[in-house]
C-alpha cells in the first residue's frame, strides 16, 4: 500500500526562525514529489519535483528530493506570520495521476 | 494553470438529503478528480472524474453514494447522496494538465459542508 508521512505533525515557531519539513514515501512508479500549503481549504501549489538532488527555490521557500532516501523537505527561512498553514506532501505515480497525501504538518509562526 | 472555480463554496443540509457540488474549469483539462477532506484530516481521493465514462472510484468509496458526472472537458458534478454528520468534509475538485497534456494538479477552492 502506498504511503507518505510527514514530520513533525505540527511545529509552533517565532518570526524569523528557520524551518525544515520532512516527507517520506514509499509507492510504487513514483512519478513525482508535489509539495502544496492549505491555510483555509484550498491546496496552494508550491513545488513538485521528479529529480533527485535538484533543489527547487521559490523566494523564501526551497525544496529538495531524495529518491535514494525515499524522502523530501522544504525549507522555509525567515519565517512570518503568514508561513502559517497545513504543509501537505503528496506523491504522483506513473501509473496515473491520482496523488496520495501525507497527514501534513500545521506551522504556526508566531509574532 | 487552469482557473478553477466550485460551487457552492459551503453548504449546511440536513441528513437524509444530498448535495451535488459543481466544479468548472476555465479551459480543457486532461484528467479531474475529487478529494475529500474530513477534519483534522489529509486530503482523500474519492474518484477520478473520466470524461464519457463512468467515474473511478477509489477502495472505500461507492457510486451510489458519490454520483459523479464529467459530461465534456471542463465540467464535473460530485453528488453527496443521503448524507449524515460523517459526511461533513471539504469536498476539492483538482485538475491535472491541459487538454492534450498532463501537468501537475491543481485545486479548487473548494466546498465546506456540514450534515446536521
Amino acid at each position: 500500500e502506498d504511503k507518505v508521512v510527514q514530520s513533525p505533525l505540527s511545529l509552533v515557531v517565532h518570526e524569523g526562525d528557520t524551518v525544515t519539513l520532512n516527507c517520506s514515501y514509499e509507492v510504487t512508479n513514483f512519478r513525482s514529489l508535489l509539495w502544496y500549503k492549505q491555510e483555509k481549504k484550498a491546496p496552494t501549489f508550491l513545488f513538485m519535483l521528479t529529480s533527485s538532488g535538484i533543489e527547487k527555490k521559490s523566494g523564501r521557500l526551497s525544496s529538495i528530493l531524495d529518491k535514494k532516501e525515499l524522502s523530501s523537505i522544504l525549507n522555509i527561512t525567515a519565517t512570518q506570520t503568514g508561513d502559517s498553514a497545513i504543509y501537505l506532501c503528496a506523491v504522483e505515480k506513473t501509473s496515473g495521476s491520482r496523488l496520495t497525501f501525507g497527514e501534513g504538518t500545521q506551522l504556526t509562526v508566531n509574532p | 494553470s487552469a482557473v478553477i472555480s466550485q460551487k457552492p463554496s459551503r453548504d449546511i443540509c440536513q441528513r437524509g438529503t444530498s448535495l451535488t457540488i459543481q466544479c468548472q474549469v476555465d479551459s480543457q483539462v486532461t484528467m479531474m478528480f475529487w478529494y475529500r477532506q474530513q477534519p483534522g484530516q489529509s486530503l482523500t481521493l474519492i474518484a477520478t472524474a473520466n470524461q464519457g465514462s463512468e467515474a473511478t472510484y477509489e477502495s472505500g468509496f461507492v457510486i451510489d453514494k458519490f454520483p459523479i458526472s464529467r459530461p465534456n472537458l471542463t465540467f464535473s458534478t460530485l453528488t453527496v447522496s443521503n448524507m449524515s454528520p460523517e459526511d461533513s468534509s471539504i469536498y476539492l475538485c483538482s485538475v491535472d494538465g491541459t487538454w492534450p497534456s498532463t501537468d501537475t494538479q491543481y485545486f479548487g477552492p473548494g466546498t465546506r459542508l456540514t450534515v446536521l
